[in-house]
């Protein structure tokens, strides 16, 4: 069974300050990892996911198959970064996805 | 382009009643999904659509749940009758592939369920 644990429920930093938001993750097979945000009022939507390597907003996240974790990273928090963050972790064929229950980022000024 | 469009957006109705919900997929997007998503949990997948037919609902609860996209546009979930532990934002996303990965599926604003 796939599983998706996101340790911290919520995470409070100051404006400037490094963020990591930890995502780790249960899968036997290759997994296809993703995290998604919902800033307040408005839809989730996808932020960024790891076979693209990219940098989005300032965020990146890397793949670490031995520790079996998905942390999403930036160097300096914006007060715009303040929202819902969630990992989810889809698997090949049958694209049922798992999400993890979501860290709350505060960005402070 | 326009939304995945849901309604209502709120719902309050009492354990034993039944509910339903609305989505309005983007246009020319084959794929439909349902997620539940009970507070302090992340969404979980209730079913997927590929044009009006299922393709998955293995973690839709069949006693009390259903959901139809007769015409392979817009769909209706049903809960009868509801439960207290029913009580959550159900979501609904639309992808333009018919085999969507999560990330090409694009969520709606949700609709969100009080039992009481």
């Amino acid at each position: 069974a796939q599983r998706v644990t996101q340790p911290e429920k919520l995470l409070s930093v100051f404006k400037g300050a490094p963020v990591e938001l930890k995502c780790n993750y249960s899968y036997s097979g290759s997994p296809e990892l993703f995290w998604y945000v919902q800033y307040s009022r408005q839809r989730l939507q996808l932020l960024l996911r790891h076979i693209s390597r990219e940098s989005i907003k300032g965020f990146t996240a890397d793949l670490n198959k031995g520790e079996t974790s998905f942390h999403l990273k930036k160097p300096f928090a914006q007060e715009e970064d303040s929202a819902m963050y969630y990992c989810a972790l889809s698997s090949g064929g049958s694209y049922i996805p798992t999400f993890g229950r979501g860290t709350s980022l505060i960005v402070h000024p | 382009e326009a939304g995945v469009a849901q309604s209502p957006r709120y719902k309050i109705i009492e354990k034993r009643q039944s509910v339903a919900f609305w989505c309005n997929p983007i246009s020319g997007h084959a794929t439909l999904y349902w997620y539940q998503q009970i507070l302090g949990q992340g969404p979980k997948l209730l079913i997927q659509f590929q044009n009006n037919g299922v393709v998955d609902d293995s973690q839709l609860p069949k006693d009390r749940f259903s959901a139809e996209r007769l015409k392979g546009v817009d769909s209706t979930l049903k809960i009868q009758p509801a439960k207290l532990e029913d009580s959550a934002v159900y979501l609904c996303a639309s992808s333009p592939t018919l085999a969507g990965g999560l990330d090409t599926q694009y969520f709606g604003p949700g609709t969100r369920l009080t039992v009481l």
